[in-house]
């Protein structure tokens, strides 16, 4: 079966390194995206990405970089972490524009310290 | 963006019909209504989506009035598992592709 994996589970570093999370999916699916989840908050944009070589910030995008090098893969990293940054990340596929659902990872917790 | 409205929380005895509502009173005609809930600390499962004519499957069902202004998500058995977040989110179209914007949702409560 199709599916969308993060990795890893959970990350724990320190202020100041940079920090890869990484989102695959086997759907085939051009659209990806990533959110961060923070109590109060909800769940709010980051980055996402139409297709290959393609990506746009979201709501919440500095801090953030992606590269699509291909359609499965979309790892988000964060340039230098900040005590901000620690959160529960998600990432997700969708395979139409508008009319089709999103299929979401387990999530990534990341703690910076 | 249209903007979504829920009850934060909300409780429901394990069997009965689970009734959740949402105002979307900015939604644009081209604007599609989707719902997902949250278990614990799972990412985000679909449930169900529409336009205009309510909608089933075998999750639950969407009724959207006419207005397309509000909607409702029905459980129609609420079971311990159905236990989660809800959110209502109205789908932005932009360029190609579109994303969606999570509000805080409604908590939902299935007891005994």
């Amino acid at each position: 079966d199709a599916e969308i994996t993060q990795s890893p589970r959970h990350k724990i570093t320190e202020t100041g390194r940079q920090v890869t999370l990484a989102c695959h999916q086997t759907w085939n699916h051009n659209n990806m995206f990533w959110y961060r989840q923070d109590l109060g908050h909800g769940l709010r944009l980051i980055h996402y990405s139409y297709g290959v070589h393609d990506t746009n910030k979201g709501e919440v995008s500095d801090g953030y970089s992606v590269s699509r090098s291909n359609t499965e893969d979309l790892p988000l990293t964060l340039e230098s972490a900040a005590s901000s940054q620690t959160s529960v990340y998600f990432c997700a596929s969708s395979e139409h524009p508008r009319n089709s659902p999103l299929h979401f990872g387990n999530g990534t917790r990341l703690t910076v310290t | 963006d249209a903007k979504t409205t829920q009850p934060p929380s909300m409780d429901c005895a394990e069997g009965r019909a689970a009734n959740l509502p949402c105002n979307h009173s900015t939604i644009s005609g081209n604007e599609y209504v989707y719902w997902y809930r949250q278990i614990h600390s799972q990412g985000p499962q679909y449930i169900i989506h529409g336009l205009k004519n309510n909608e089933t499957n075998e999750m639950a069902s969407l009724i959207i009035t006419e207005d397309r202004k509000s909607s409702t998500l029905i459980l129609p058995h609420a079971t311990l598992r159905d236990t989660a977040v809800y959110y209502c989110i109205v789908r932005v179209a932009t360029g190609t592709a579109s994303k969606l914007t999570f509000g805080t949702g409604t908590r939902l409560q299935v007891t005994l």
